[in-house]
């Protein structure tokens, strides 16, 4: 079946830039999302972006999308302490409507 | 108040027992699902519902029952909580028109099987 890899976790300072990795292997996927999760809460979700673009861009967030190599990635500018959260990587195949999500990556912002 | 609402927040049971975790929407979406989240698996899909009274498995159904009388509930449940059930489920909803199939969330359910 489907399958969504994430690195577990990310350490980084604020005022760094974060970029958190996944890789997916649905060759049908039509939609990639990144969510965000904070302690005790649901998912959030943050950004999308089409299967048929590279980039989009959204205030601190860059998303990159490499079609050929089933990369995703996430770019925060500027990380603050409230960026710490688990994000989570997930796709949508085609004809689907649920996602498939990655294990997630806690990321930890170091004041 | 409009959105997705789950019920308990948190649950400890014992093994063997029957447990219900609710879910209810305020959007009329018509797509349900339940996912499980554990350390290291990340979301699990265990049941999806496409409409009231059309359910469907998904990843990790295996002791688990869902049902679907009404648009805007799922509940989902437990017929003999064993150990491995202990996790944090999740139930999301996702509308018809959106062309980008994004999930709402609720903010979770917490079960603890002793």
């Amino acid at each position: 079946g489907e399958d969504v890899e994430q690195s577990l976790f990310l350490s980084v300072r604020e005022g760094d830039s974060s970029v958190i990795n996944c890789t997916y292997t649905d060759s049908s996927s039509t939609y990639l999302y990144w969510y965000k999760q904070e302690p005790g809460a649901g998912l959030q979700l943050l950004t999308y972006i089409f299967s048929n673009m590279d980039m989009k861009q959204d205030q601190r967030l860059t998303v990159l999308l490499n079609k050929k190599d089933k990369h995703l990635s996430l770019r925060i500018a500027d990380t603050q302490t409230g960026d710490s959260a688990i994000y989570f990587c997930a796709e949508k195949g085609t004809g689907r409507r649920a996602l498939t999500f990655g294990s997630g990556t806690r990321l930890q912002v170091q004041p | 108040d409009a959105g997705i609402t789950q019920s308990p927040r948190y649950k400890i049971t014992e093994t063997g027992r029957q447990v219900t975790l609710m879910c209810h929407q305020t959007w009329s979406h018509s797509y349900m699902f339940w996912y499980r989240q554990d350390l290291g698996h990340g979301l699990r899909l265990i049941y999806y519902s496409a409409a009231a009274d059309i359910t469907d498995k998904g990843e990790v159904p295996d002791g688990y029952v869902v049902s679907r009388s009404k648009t805007e509930n799922f509940p989902l449940t437990l017929e003999s909580a064993t150990r491995s059930q202990t996790s944090v489920y999740f139930c999301a909803s996702s509308g018809d028109r959106g062309i980008t199939g994004e999930l709402f969330f609720g903010e979770g359910s917490r079960l603890t099987v002793l």
